[in-house]
């Protein structure tokens, strides 16, 4: 079975200051890993994805194997981040269905 | 990007009525969609993958003659919840892939479902 877990459920932090929300998971197969921000009030829409290995509004996140884990990190939060973030998994396995972690509430506080 | 519609947004229902969902597509065609489920201060649930043209796909523990999924054309699925009663109040919430864009999923604003 496929599972993403997210321990925090809440980071609070100081705009300017770094801010890591932690995900791990657990799959039999190679899995694909993304990030969704649901910002107050808006819908869920996606982040990034480990197989673009790209930076979207600062954030970046690996894929690391070995420890399972896929990790949202951002050097410098801004207020503007304050969101609600989702680690997410999908799968061939699973028949490419979404399986979401618990979520992180970002609050970056002035 | 791709656009995913929902509506109503909001909709309020007397117990042991039925309430349809709709969920579209705008500018791309989904064989494939997804509802989801997510009560207040928790994670999404999926609750089953509606594809065109065949049955829904249920996940274990959602009762499929409760929430009943159609999905009639490749831009519309819809939700029916039948005889509802207050504990399905929740915030319902559907997706589409989009046809070769590497498993890309947009979602829909979510249906907010009062059952009184």
């Amino acid at each position: 079975a496929q599972r993403v877990t997210q321990p925090e459920k809440l980071l609070s932090v100081f705009k300017g200051a770094p801010v890591e929300l932690k995900c791990n998971y657990s799959y039999s197969g190679s899995p694909e890993l993304f990030w969704y921000v649901q910002y107050s009030r808006q819908r869920l829409q996606l982040l990034l994805r480990h197989i673009s290995r790209e930076s979207i509004k600062g954030f970046t996140a690996d894929l690391n194997k070995g420890e399972t884990s896929f990790h949202l990190k951002k050097p410098f939060a801004q207020e503007e981040d304050s969101a609600m973030y989702y680690c997410a998994l999908s799968g061939r396995a699973a028949g490419n269905k979404l399986t979401f972690g618990g979520g992180t509430r970002v609050l970056v506080k002035p | 990007g791709a656009v995913v519609s929902q509506h109503p947004s909001r909709v309020i229902c007397k117990s042991g009525t039925s309430v349809k969902i709709e969920c579209r597509s705008l500018d791309f065609q989904a064989t494939t969609m997804f509802w989801y489920r997510q009560f207040p201060k928790q994670s999404l649930m999926l609750m089953a993958t509606s594809n065109e043209g065949s049955k829904a796909t249920y996940e274990q523990g959602v009762e499929k003659d409760k929430f009943l999924i159609n999905h009639a054309s490749l831009t519309l699925s819809t939700l029916t919840v039948t005889s509802a009663h207050p504990e399905d109040s929740s915030f319902y919430i559907c997706s589409a892939s989009v046809p070769g864009g590497g498993n890309t999923i947009y979602f829909g604003e979510g249906s907010w479902l009062t059952v009184v």
